[in-house]
């Protein structure tokens, strides 16, 4: 069974910071993994999307890598702004005998203080 | 802003009763997916319709049903409510290949169950 954990659960820094989150699976097997931010009541928005064949995508001051032969990813978020602040969720997509699916870890809540 | 749209924004329903919940995805998606996102938790996979036929379901008992339309909407219906389904109800389309694509997510139906 696929299990993904994110690490830490809660972060606070201050404004300015560079910072990585992270994120593991337990079964390599998988097609792709995204990485999603939430604002509070809020629905999901896709930060990056790495197919299993890539090792890292890259959007604005956002860095994700992925290294699927140890079953985790880091996204790091450099020179943090209040902005930032939400909880970020990684997922990888990966087939069951229930079908493919997303399976999504517990989230990381971000607080970057001015 | 993702293209993908739910309705309502909330509900609240007691418990025994059935409730419906209505997503429409972007034009061209044939690919739709429905989470259950408690709070504090990542959301969980209830089930993924390709072309209108389910080809995926997780962990969850067919008092949740759904159904997707030819004109890209789709439905996820709940019979007899129970406390614990009181959740955030996430739907995430894709384009055609289910496995490779980007999920967008809409912005959620937050179901409270009395």
């Amino acid at each position: 069974k696929q299990e993904v954990t994110q690490i830490p659960a809660a972060l606070s820094v201050p404004e300015g910071e560079n910072l990585v989150l992270n994120c593991s699976f337990t079964d390599s097997a998988i097609y792709n993994l995204q990485w999603f931010r939430q604002d509070p009541g809020k629905g999901l928005t896709s930060l990056l999307l790495i197919q299993s064949s890539q090792r890292e995508q890259t959007s604005g001051r956002l860095n994700a890598s992925l290294d699927k032969s140890s079953g985790r990813s880091t996204l790091y978020i450099a020179a943090s702004q209040p902005g930032d602040s939400a909880t970020y969720l990684c997922a990888v997509r990966h087939y069951t005998n229930a079908g493919n699916m997303l399976t999504f870890g517990g989230g990381t809540r971000l607080m970057v203080k001015p | 802003e993702t293209g993908v749209t739910q309705s309502p924004t909330h509900l609240i329903k007691t418990r025994g009763q059935q409730v419906t919940l209505r997503c429409s995805s972007q034009s061209g998606h044939n690919t739709v997916s429905w989470y259950q996102q408690a709070l504090g938790q990542g959301p969980q996979f209830i089930f993924q319709y390709y072309r209108e036929e389910e080809n995926g379901r997780g962990n969850f008992p067919p008092r949740f049903s759904g159904l997707q339309f030819p004109n890209y909407s789709s439905e996820l219906n709940v019979n007899a409510l129970e406390l614990d389904d009181s959740a955030l109800y996430l739907c995430a389309s894709s384009l055609d290949s289910p496995l490779e694509d980007e999920q967008f997510f809409g912005p959620g139906t937050r179901l409270t169950v009395l």
